[in-house]
């Protein structure tokens, strides 16, 4: 099947401490996001990347770092600067042409603070 | 700044009862316009867009939305609903990025609940 996997569903964050989400997709597209998912909010823009090695600032990346090291993958690190970190977060993908305005999202990992 | 409204944040109806879901952007360049429907425990996916053309747009599961212009407006409608549209729904706008690619502003989502 393709898509975007997510991975962990849970996740619980030390304070002080540094976790990383993976993103991995076999979609073939160029493009990955991660957003944040916030109640009542929607979602807000943290990091996205057009192509492999290169990565851009979103509307909220302070306290979160990525890496693009592999076009299928796009993982993001919510380090310990972030201070309020507790938040649904998805990780969306897209490609060609017109079709670059369509995201395809993953199921989601959810982070708490313990 | 560009941005997004959703007017009811939770939509309570009964199956069969017709449903609109409003939406309002704010963007003075060229729009393209999104649903996304989130089922419980599922991933976001794609209900409908609308990149140009007929601006009524009929996307899955007999969903269907509209395009004015003048009133900077895209609602969502159905006009019978089933127990199986118990989901969060929301309606987002595309901002370029560079490049062709857009990052997607999304208003606050609306909680539908349909009781059998």
């Amino acid at each position: 099947d393709g898509g975007i996997t997510q991975s962990p569903k849970y996740l619980f964050r030390k304070e002080g401490q540094n976790v990383t989400l993976s993103c991995e997709q076999n979609l073939n597209h160029d493009a990955m996001y991660w957003y944040r998912q916030d109640p009542g909010q929607g979602l807000r823009l943290i990091y996205y990347s057009q192509i492999v090695n290169d990565f851009q600032k979103g509307d909220i990346a302070e306290g979160y770092s990525v890496s693009r090291e592999k076009k299928e993958s796009f993982p993001l690190t919510v380090t310990s600067a972030q201070k309020n970190p507790t938040a649904f977060y998805l990780c969306a993908s897209s490609s060609g042409a017109l079709a670059k305005n369509i995201q395809y999202f993953g199921a989601g990992t959810r982070l708490s603070v313990l | 700044a560009q941005s997004v409204s959703q007017h009811n944040h939770h939509v309570i109806l009964s199956e069969a009862a017709s449903l609109e879901l409003g939406c309002n952007y704010s963007y003075g360049g060229t729009v393209n316009l999104f649903w996304y429907v989130q089922y419980p425990g599922q991933h976001l996916q794609l209900l409908l867009k609308y990149f140009s053309g007929d601006p009524l747009v009929k996307g899955i599961k007999g969903f269907e939305a509209e395009f004015i212009k003048s009133k900077f407006s895209f609602n969502l409608r159905k006009p019978s609903v089933q127990w199986s549209d118990t989901a969060e729904y929301f309606c987002a706008v595309n901002s370029p990025l560079g490049g062709g690619y857009n990052k997607l502003i999304f208003g606050a989502g609306t909680r539908l609940a349909v009781h059998p």
